[in-house]
């Protein structure tokens, strides 16, 4: 079945450094690949997607290029803040397998100091 | 406003005593799943429903019932609740009747079993 791997945590960096969370997929398909974030005592909610092979997602300075001879979705950031801090969750569904299943990762806390 | 909303947002109850947690979302949305989250294992899929009396089994759908007898509710049902079944539960929803588009999760309910 399809599965989800996640860059173990939790990952502690100080303000404006680079962030790489790092996320491999298995699938038999072309899933769609998302990157949700949880903000502490919230739901999640989408950070970013992408639904084919090369496309980049971006969204708030975060962006994870949809790299399918790697089957990789890495997240990046550039230079983090504070309000970063959060739990992310790679995951992917795949229309062509199961129109309706999602695969989450275990997802990746992240905390940022100043 | 736009939104998914749970209730209740907590939850203690006992071993056997039959629940119901609430799952309303306003946006007109076809897909609707059920998600338990707990440290380690991340966010597992318990059941989906892909439009109105169209539900499935996600990866851990044991000890739960759902119903889709209307577009906007998807409630999730604990006849016989076990002290296992103590987490913090999302319900989500999308605007296709599939997986493979932006989820929309709920603030959360988080349901302990004694």
């Amino acid at each position: 079945g399809d599965s989800v791997t996640q860059m173990e945590g939790p990952v502690t960096l100080s303000e404006e450094a680079f962030l790489t969370i790092n996320c491999t997929y298995t699938a038999t398909g072309y899933p769609s690949l998302f990157w949700y974030v949880q903000y502490p005592g919230e739901g999640l909610q989408l950070l970013l997607k992408a639904t084919k092979a090369d496309d980049k997602g971006s969204n708030k300075g975060f962006e994870a290029t949809y790299r399918k001879e790697t089957t990789s979705f890495h997240l990046e950031k550039g230079s983090v803040q504070v309000s970063d801090s959060a739990v992310y969750f790679c995951a992917l569904s795949d229309l062509e397998t199961n129109a309706g299943k999602s695969t989450f990762g275990d997802g990746t806390t992240l905390t940022v100091k100043p | 406003e736009a939104q998914v909303t749970q209730n209740p947002r907590y939850l203690i109850t006992v071993t056997g005593k039959k629940l119901t947690v609430t799952c309303s979302q306003n946006m007109n949305h076809e897909y609707m799943s059920w998600y338990r989250q707990d440290p380690g294992l991340g966010l597992r899929q318990i059941y989906y429903s892909m439009n109105v009396e169209v539900t499935d089994k996600g990866d851990v759908p044991e000890g739960y019932k759902v119903s889709r007898k209307e577009k906007r509710n998807f409630p999730l049902i604990l006849e016989s609740p076990s002290p296992n079944q103590t987490s913090l539960y999302f319900c989500a929803s999308s605007s296709p009747g599939t997986s493979t588009d932006t989820q929309y999760f709920g603030p959360g309910t988080r349901l302990t079993v004694l």
